[in-house]
């Protein structure tokens, strides 16, 4: 069974930094590329990042370039979102999400989501 | 405002048909691109429901079916039941912003 557990998330000052971790089984890790997607409070669904099953390639929204950097740990089955310079306009339920469609990036949806981690800004 | 524009809101009798629009551009759903759509229900997580512009995961009721034209997309629900309430979203790529992009959502009430 596929499984995917957030954790990490919390208050943090704006400006501040937050690093969230995506812990999976049930699948063959390193032959997918893994997602963060996020729903603030209200709003809809936004795509955050994405990276390679292999790592080499990442992929970000324009709002998070050059704050957030996505990585992973092939070897311990774990995907994380390293949140830098962090904004009111940042607060939101950070989801993981697996690809459906195994060597492929960015095509076919996410089939599998984690239950969500809160990230809230705020002094 | 998302790239790929729904309706904020759709509604319909239990029983009845219901679509939902996605409407993109050239540089995404009308370059070609794949899209899928994604229910969400409230406390609980999305779920992807059409993959591929048409096709369904395993479990997802044939009730539910996708097509695409042009730069537009489209949900199609038939026999709506109440638990058919929920937010509804279509995702796709965009060579533009080279990354994915969600629609703004549209929200499905059961009369």
């Amino acid at each position: 069974e596929v499984q995917l557990v957030e954790s990490g998330g919390g208050l943090v000052q704006p400006g501040g930094s937050l690093r969230l971790s995506c812990a999976a089984s049930g699948f063959t890790f390193n032959s997918y590329a893994m997602n963060w997607v996020r729903q603030a409070p209200g709003k809809g669904l936004e795509w955050v990042s994405t990276i390679s099953g292999g790592g080499g390639s990442t992929y970000y929204a324009d709002s998070v370039k050059g704050r957030f950097t996505i990585s992973r740990d092939n070897s311990n089955h774990t995907l994380y979102l390293q949140m830098n310079s962090l904004r009111a306009e940042d607060a939101a339920v950070y989801y993981c999400a697996k690809d459906l469609i195994p060597g492929i990036t960015m095509v076919g949806g996410l089939d599998y989501w984690g239950q969500g981690t809160l990230v809230t800004v705020s002094s | 405002q998302s790239v790929l524009t729904q309706p904020p809101s759709v509604s319909g009798a239990p029983g009845q048909r219901v679509t939902i629009s996605c409407t993109g551009s050239s540089s995404n759903i009308g370059a070609g691109f794949d899209v899928q759509w994604y229910q969400h229900l409230p406390g609980t997580v999305p779920k992807l429901l059409i993959y591929g512009n048409y096709n369904r995961p395993s479990g997802v009721p044939d009730r539910f079916s996708g097509s695409k034209s042009g730069t537009s997309a489209s949900l199609a629900i038939t026999g709506l039941q109440v638990v058919d309430e929920a937010d509804y979203y279509c995702q796709t790529y965009d060579s533009s912003l080279s990354g994915s992009v969600f629609g703004g959502g549209t929200k499905l009430t059961v009369l």
